[in-house]
């Protein structure tokens, strides 16, 4: 099966600080990247995307970076907020499929 | 544009009985996905519709579970003899034109089997 984790399960910032969330993918044949923010009791929203044809992406206040050498995923939140604590997911689309794969989940707690 | 909607929001149910589940997707949205979550894991493909047909299904998806989307645009998800292992958040998600774009989703619907 399709293996999609993150570095870390939990991450706590100060606000007004920037937030680095880290995942990694396992296959090679995925080509196409989704970041979703999911709060507690609301279905997964979706942040930012990435194709494996960019290095990097910028929306918002959000910078999403891949890494296809290591397979690696990164999405970067400037200037954090209260309300951006959530559970964030990458997720992992593969040429072969239509389906998404996604990870655990890092669960991001900002400190007022 | 509403977004996704799913209902009911939440179900309980008793063990054994059947339970049915509705997706209305953006409309336009050709492409419908169901997902199943579970607390503290990321959600798990269950099904894909492109239109009205059925082009993929998970291994989770036993026989107890049919997924229909009889005219393109709305989806049900029914589950039969329900056990306690299929306590759970379905997500419904839908996305467009082009091929391989975002997928939008629902609030889900919570179920729990008593």
């Amino acid at each position: 099966g399709e293996s999609v984790g993150l570095h870390l399960p939990t991450l706590s910032v100060q606000e007004g600080d920037n937030s680095i969330i880290n995942c990694a993918y396992s296959n090679s044949a995925s080509d196409y990247f989704i970041w979703y923010k999911q709060e507690s009791g609301k279905g997964p929203q979706f942040i930012i995307d990435i194709r494996s044809n960019m290095d990097k992406r910028q929306g918002q206040r959000v910078t999403v970076l891949l890494n296809k050498t290591v397979k690696h995923l990164s999405l970067q939140i400037a200037a954090t907020q209260p309300g951006d604590s959530a559970v964030y997911f990458c997720a992992e689309n593969p040429n072969t499929g239509n389906q998404f794969y996604f990870g655990t989940g890092t669960s991001l707690t900002v400190i007022p | 544009d509403t977004g996704v909607s799913q209902n009911p929001r939440h179900k309980i149910t008793k063990r054994g009985q059947n339970v049915t589940f509705r997706c209305d997707p953006i409309s336009e949205h050709n492409r419908l996905y169901w997902y199943r979550q579970t607390l503290g894991q990321g959600p798990e493909f269950l099904t894909y519709f492109q239109n009205e047909a059925q082009l993929e299904k998970s291994r989770l998806l036993s026989d107890r579970f049919s997924a229909e989307r009889p005219k393109g645009s709305f989806s049900t998800l029914e589950i039969q003899r329900t056990e306690q292992g299929d306590s759970a958040m379905y997500l419904c998600a839908s996305s467009g034109a082009p091929f391989r774009t975002e997928a939008f989703f629902g609030q889900g619907t919570r179920l729990t089997v008593v």
